[in-house]
């Protein structure tokens, strides 16, 4: 079975700040890792998966994650905060062969103040 | 290209009664899902659909809800009776295979209130 853990159900930054949510998961095959933005009242957008090909994954509005293996973690940085970055922000893993059944963490709501 | 297609996107019903939601998937997009977001949760996989099979339905309550997907596009999810718990956002999704990289691509949901 695969699961992810996000830690912190809630993270407030100023604008301009680092951003760091943090994923944890669990998987007994070789996982892959997404991570999604849900803004109010909006279906979930991918902002950048990663799929064994590099280890750190950019994404879009300037998001990155790392894949660490020894630790077994998938967590999103942005080296600076914008109010638009306000938002709820899910984790997910899937396993690579098969199909793509997605595994979600229970989110983590980004609160950006001016 | 136009995006994944859900009504309604507000739907308040009594418990007991039944409610059907609808989805109209991206063009040519192979795989279709079904997942339910309780506030505070992650989105939950209901049903997965490859053309017109079913994938998964491991975590669909069946004894109440219902799916299909009418030849291999749109798709209704129902829920007949409802309960108080099933109050939640039921978000589809697509994707253009099935296959781990791909990328699902998820519509506004519909909300719904079971009072």
């Amino acid at each position: 079975a695969q699961s992810v853990t996000q830690l912190g159900s809630h993270v407030s930054v100023s604008e301009g700040a680092l951003v760091l949510l943090r994923c944890n998961y669990s998987s007994s095959v070789p996982p892959y890792l997404f991570w999604y933005v849900q803004y109010p009242n909006q279906g979930l957008q991918l902002l950048l998966k990663y799929t064994s090909a590099a280890t750190l994954v950019k994404g879009i509005n300037g998001f990155e994650a790392e894949f660490k293996k020894s630790e077994t973690s998938f967590h999103l940085t942005k080296p600076s905060a914008h109010m638009s970055d306000a938002a709820e922000y899910f984790c997910a893993v899937t396993r690579i062969s098969g199909y793509s059944t997605l595994t979600f963490g229970k989110g983590t709501m980004l609160l950006v103040s001016p | 290209e136009a995006g994944v297609a859900q009504s309604p996107r507000y739907k308040i019903i009594e418990k007991r009664q039944s409610v059907a939601f609808w989805c109209n998937p991206i063009s040519g997009h192979a795989t279709l899902y079904w997942y339910q977001q309780i506030l505070g949760q992650g989105p939950k996989l209901l049903i997965q659909f490859q053309n017109n099979g079913v994938v998964d339905d491991s975590q669909l309550p069946k004894d109440r809800f219902s799916a299909e997907r009418l030849k291999g596009v749109d798709s209704t999810l129902k829920i007949q009776p409802a309960k108080l718990e099933d109050s939640a956002v039921y978000l589809c999704a697509s994707s253009p295979g099935g296959g781990g990289t791909d990328t699902q691509y998820f519509g506004p949901g519909t909300r719904l209130t079971v009072l």
